[in-house]
């Protein structure tokens, strides 16, 4: 079945630095993919998102380009804040499918 | 506009007691669905409405579980019998269509804990 598998947190930086956050997915056909964050006491909000191949998700200065190839989609940001603490999830939609399947999340945490 | 809501925020509740839980998905929006979010499972999908149609409910982990969605909008969870294993987030979600190019929207979920 389909699957997402994201790295291991929890991940500490420091201000500025960049970060990669590794996913990866199993999946028949082209699903769409998401990352959701939940920053600490909210509820999941959609980060981005791209529903074909090649495609390139951004959005407050994160990124993440749909690999087919590698079947990745891995989150990316040149310079983190302390603002950007939050656990970020991965998710695929199959493309005939309604039902959001999550990785496990990693935790992020940005030190001034 | 608004969100998703969803109430209550918090319920703590004794095992063997019934709880119900509420989703206003956001206007117009004629898929909703629920989510579980738990510490040893992640996050999972349980049930799913659309439209007037019948529910998929085959994320649903046990005949404890139910839901229904009147007039389209408004969704109830019911968990009869509670256990201490339901203790979870019960996130909803909505979206426009059920297309897989849709984007969910979630609300702030309902933190529910089984003493």
């Amino acid at each position: 079945g389909d699957s997402v598998t994201q790295m291991e947190g929890p991940v500490t930086l420091s201000e500025e630095a960049f970060l990669t956050i590794n996913c990866t997915y199993t999946a028949t056909g082209y699903p769409s993919l998401f990352w959701y964050v939940q920053y600490p006491g909210e509820g999941l909000q959609l980060l981005l998102k791209a529903t074909k191949a090649d495609d390139k998700g951004s959005n407050k200065g994160f990124e993440a380009t749909y690999r087919k190839e590698t079947t990745s989609f891995h989150l990316e940001k040149g310079s983190v804040q302390v603002s950007d603490s939050a656990v970020y999830f991965c998710a695929l939609l199959p493309n005939s499918g309604y039902a959001l399947n999550f990785g496990k999340g990693t935790s992020l945490l940005v030190t001034p | 506009g608004a969100g998703v809501s969803q109430s209550p925020s918090n319920k703590v509740t004794e095992k063997g007691k019934d709880v119900e839980l509420r989703c206003d998905p956001i206007s117009g929006h004629t898929a909703l669905y629920w989510y579980r979010q738990s510490l040893g499972q992640g996050l999972e999908f349980l049930i799913y409405f659309q439209g007037n149609s019948a529910p998929d409910k085959s994320g649903l982990p046990s005949d404890r579980f139910s839901a229904e969605r009147t007039g389209g909008s408004v969704s109830t969870l019911t968990i009869q019998r509670t256990q201490q294993e339901d203790s979870a987030v019960y996130l909803c979600a909505s979206s426009l269509t059920s297309g897989g190019w849709e984007t969910q929207y979630f609300g702030p979920g309902t933190r529910l804990l089984v003493l």
